[in-house]
């Protein structure tokens, strides 16, 4: 069965670092997505993109963040220098043209800010 | 303001009960509703969705859910749990409309006792 798949699965950083956090979405899928779940905290939206475009973004995602769809097959979350407090797990989740509505969700990276 | 709550945060039932996982939802029209299962060290799977005609639905692994508009809930059920169910539970709820935010509650931890 297809699947997300994240890398890597878990991040070190220092303060004040750039991370990259890697997702490969379902081939298919069109709708890409970034959440965050800080630890014992609820899971939160980022951004959606489609059409190499931003569709919405929540508050969170401020001008630290970036998102790419670099080639066909990778969509990245850039975080630029990085604070403690994001400290987090990201997830990526895509969707298909067909279902929209219907994430699928990777495995989430682990990013620890020191 | 949108939210999900999740009353219960951990919730431990023996093998073989039955099983309710409550949840609750603000939003301002009718959402689209979904229940996802994450397991240690996994991402979030999907376990059933709601969006639109008969208000009790059937998803994976044995579980249903029912959507009580009135109540503006949509509560998971599973008539007898086995001891594979103990992982953490989230209600999401998201528009009507492709590419946008899902909202999630902050999870039940479900414990399954021998």
């Amino acid at each position: 069965e297809p699947e997300v798949t994240q890398t890597p699965s878990h991040q070190v950083t220092q303060m004040g670092q750039e991370v990259i956090l890697r997702c490969v979405p379902i081939s298919n899928h069109l709708y890409f997505y970034w959440y965050r779940q800080i630890l014992g905290q609820k899971v939160e939206f980022l951004v959606s993109f489609y059409n190499n475009e931003i569709s919405e973004k929540s508050e969170i995602f401020d001008d630290q963040f970036s998102v790419e769809r670099p080639d066909g097959s990778n969509f990245t979350l850039k975080i630029r220098s990085t604070k403690l407090e994001d400290s987090a797990m990201y997830f990526c989740a895509s969707s298909e043209i067909a279902d929209p509505y219907e994430q699928y969700f990777g495995p989430g990276t682990r990013l620890t800010v020191t | 303001a949108q939210s999900v709550t999740q009353p219960d945060i951990h919730i431990t039932v023996s093998e073989g009960a039955s099983l309710e996982l409550r949840c609750n939802y603000s939003y301002g029209a009718t959402p689209y509703l979904f229940w996802y299962v994450q397991s240690p060290g996994q991402g979030l799977q999907l376990l059933l969705k709601y969006f639109s005609g008969d208000t009790l639905v059937q998803g994976i692994k044995g579980f249903e859910a029912e959507f009580k508009r009135s109540q503006s809930s949509f509560n998971l059920r599973k008539p007898s749990v086995h001891w594979s169910d103990a992982a953490e539970y989230f209600c999401a709820v998201g528009a009507r409309q492709a590419g946008t935010a899902l909202i999630f509650g902050k999870g039940t931890t479900l414990s399954v006792s021998s």
